[in-house]
């Protein structure tokens, strides 16, 4: 089945830096990529999601990249600031396994203050 | 707007014992999924409904597992026996469309589940 890859599986930064987090997946067909932030106790809430058809779509400090030739999709956030602090979830669906979601194991950002 | 609504929030109870999770679903969302989420294995779909009916119950580790629809606002998942492995938290998610994971998935705040 489909699997996905995500690094770092920690990353620290300082408020107003920008934050890079990347995910690797294995089955070409795959068309749908969400990105999900998770908070303490809370489930996690789509972010911004981005189709195949499309390279990069942005939303006012978050940006999601696709590479389908290299099979990789990227978060970016820039001016970062605490409350961007949570674990952020990347993940793909194709067609070929019943366009269920699967998930990358998560990355847990710290924005310093 | 309500979101993804369940209960309950938290859950301790003995092994052995039945222990029925409850799910309320977006209005108008005709997909729902159940999840759990460890820290060996991340989320894991377990199985989802389109439509009030079950489509893909694939990712349900074992029979003690049965999930139910009976309306387009309600699901329960439920665990009978109850084992301390099945200690997790199970989260609940609705969509629009028909297919199982390529439109935007609305979560609840999930239930935390502890077995002793």
């Amino acid at each position: 089945g489909e699997n996905v890859e995500q690094h770092p599986s920690t990353l620290s930064v300082q408020e107003g830096d920008s934050a890079v987090i990347k995910c690797t997946y294995s089955d070409s067909a795959s068309n749908y990529f969400p990105w999900y932030k998770q908070e303490l106790g809370k489930g996690p809430q789509l972010i911004i999601d981005i189709r195949s058809n499309v390279g990069e779509k942005k939303d006012q400090r978050i940006a999601v990249t696709l590479n389908k030739t290299a099979k990789h999709f990227s978060l970016h956030i820039t001016e970062t600031q605490p409350e961007d602090s949570a674990v952020y979830f990347c993940a793909a669906s194709s067609p070929e396994y019943g366009n269920k979601l699967v998930f990358g194991a998560g990355t847990i950002l710290r924005v310093k203050s | 707007d309500a979101g993804v609504i369940q209960s309950p929030r938290h859950e301790v109870t003995e092994m052995g014992q039945e222990v029925t999770l409850r799910c309320k679903p977006i209005s108008g969302h005709n997909s729902l999924f159940w999840y759990r989420q460890t820290m060996m294995r991340g989320l894991e779909l377990l199985i989802y409904f389109n439509n009030n009916v079950p489509i893909d119950d694939s990712g349900m580790p074992e029979d003690r597992f049965s999930a139910k629809m009976p309306n387009a606002s309600f699901s329960t998942l439920k665990i009978q026996p109850s084992e301390p492995r099945d200690s997790a938290v199970y989260f609940c998610a609705s969509s629009h469309g028909t297919g199982a994971g390529d439109q935007p998935q609305h979560f609840g705040d999930g239930t935390r589940l502890s077995i002793l």
